[in-house]
């Protein structure tokens, strides 16, 4: 089966600095990759995600890019702000079978100081 | 549109007891996933349903558990005999069938938090 690997496992930036979390997997079948956030006691929120066909999609201050030779991919927050505190899981699913099973890496908790 | 529904937000059990955690997925959504998060870790997947359907348990415990998605109502995910390792966020999620490359995204529920005493 998948199995998703997430570090750091957490990671602490300046306001207005880059943040950068990355993510491996195990099984080339896997062809869909997105990050969730997920503030304190609530539910898990997308915020962006990429398919295996593309290297690379940027949405604002958030870009994710993906390696498939390497099997990893990556997620850049840029200009940092403090309500981007939070943690950021990354997961991994094979949309071949119909249906999405995630499967998740452990999680980065950022802070984002002022 | 009302989002994905879980109920009740907070379950408190003793061990021995049964746990029923219900989910209401998002409207017109047929599909459904059941994810347990334990403190300080990521989520892990459980089982995924469709109406009347289980098409993946991979996820859940032979023992003890069990899901249902039923043509009427909520899904159901039950817990018998509760022990204090059970105690974890429990998030549903839900999808429309995925017939285009938008239609993968899974929208989560608040998650219903299990302490078993």
């Amino acid at each position: 089966g998948e199995n998703v690997g997430q570090h750091p496992s957490t990671l602490s930036v300046q306001e207005g600095d880059s943040a950068v979390i990355k993510c491996t997997y195990s099984d080339s079948a896997s062809n869909y990759f997105p990050w969730y956030k997920q503030e304190l006691g609530k539910r898990p929120q997308l915020i962006i995600d990429i398919r295996s066909n593309v290297g690379e999609k940027k949405d604002q201050r958030i870009a994710v890019t993906l390696n498939k030779t390497a099997k990893h991919f990556s997620l850049h927050i840029t200009e940092t702000q403090p309500e981007d505190s939070a943690v950021y899981f990354c997961a991994a699913s094979d949309l071949s079978g119909g249906y999405n099973k995630l499967i998740f890496g452990a999680g980065t908790r950022l802070a984002v100081h002022p | 549109n009302a989002g994905v529904m879980q109920n009740p937000r907070h379950l408190v059990r003793r061990r021995g007891q049964e746990a029923r955690l219900r989910c209401s997925p998002m409207k017109g959504h047929s599909h459904v996933y059941w994810y347990r998060q334990l403190p300080e870790e990521g989520l892990k997947f459980m089982v995924y349903l469709q109406k009347e359907n289980i098409i993946d348990e991979s996820g859940m415990p032979k023992e003890r558990f069990s899901a249902e998605f039923p043509k009427e109502g909520p899904s159901i995910l039950r817990i018998q005999q509760v022990v204090r390792g059970d105690s974890a966020a429990y998030f549903c999620a839900s999808s429309p069938p995925p017939i285009g490359p938008g239609d993968n995204e899974q929208f989560f529920g608040p998650g219903t938090r299990l302490t078993v005493l």
